[in-house]
């Protein structure tokens, strides 16, 4: 079963920030916070991950709390592209060949 | 940029058939996963194989299943005898193994039908 705990859904405003929360609260000090998004029935994409530092990248910033048990991914802009189920997944990076374990995931619906 | 493809994207076929179901991974990419979507539920792991061999599979992965890469470029999964419950996406996913981050590429898949 998935580790994390995700809101079933999202609205945003087209060109706002959208911030998705995700709590992993039995994460292990090994265990890397990772988010994919699918765009309706595509395969699911690789945005970004981390472990204790916030990151960034060009699709989106990671804030993870400093005792690792929640996490929120922001999308600076949104746009009615960013429309899509956001998964947040625990897993060890370094173990090649594991499963992602996907949950329900939040749909988040970006709108003009 | 480099993808993982699949096909067919779509496969119609009757219950008992057999089909086979085929990706061609990212061309540098060691490791090769299956997983499988049913309509409306969530995104569900089938396998994963490195070195022509299973690394890991789920309880989903049973004796029906069975998985190949029958040369350099494609890799295939094979249902033998198709029941209704199996109509889903199949997504097939590679990763390289070799970076920090072991991050999955997946594929558009391909939609199962079974009739």
């Amino acid at each position: 079963d998935a580790k994390t705990t995700q809101p079933t859904s999202m609205d945003c405003a087209e060109g706002r920030a959208a911030n998705l929360p995700c709590n992993h609260s039995t994460i292990s000090g090994n265990e890397y916070v990772y988010w994919y998004r699918q765009i309706h029935s595509q395969g699911p994409q690789y945005i970004i991950h981390g472990l204790k530092n916030n990151e960034t990248n060009e699709m989106a910033s990671l804030i993870i709390t400093e005792d690792r048990k929640s996490s929120t991914l922001i999308l600076p802009h949104a746009t009615l592209r960013d429309t899509a189920v956001y998964y947040c997944i625990v897993r060890v990076a370094h173990q090649a060949g594991t499963a992602l374990i996907f949950g329900k995931g939040t749909t988040l619906s970006v709108s003009s | 940029e480099p993808e993982v493809t699949q096909t067919p994207s779509h496969q119609v076929t009757q219950m008992g058939q057999e089909v086979i179901l085929r990706c061609v991974p990212i061309s540098n990419h060691l490791y090769f996963y299956w997983y499988r979507q049913i309509l409306g539920q969530k995104v569900e792991f089938l396998v994963s194989f490195y070195n022509n061999e299973i690394s890991e599979k789920s309880e989903i992965f049973d004796d029906q299943f069975s998985v190949e890469r029958p040369d350099g470029s494609n890799f295939t999964l094979k249902i033998r005898s198709t029941k209704l419950e199996d109509s889903a996406m199949y997504f097939c996913a590679s990763s390289d193994g070799q970076g920090r981050y072991n991050e999955q590429f997946f594929g558009p898949g391909t939609r199962l039908t079974v009739l």
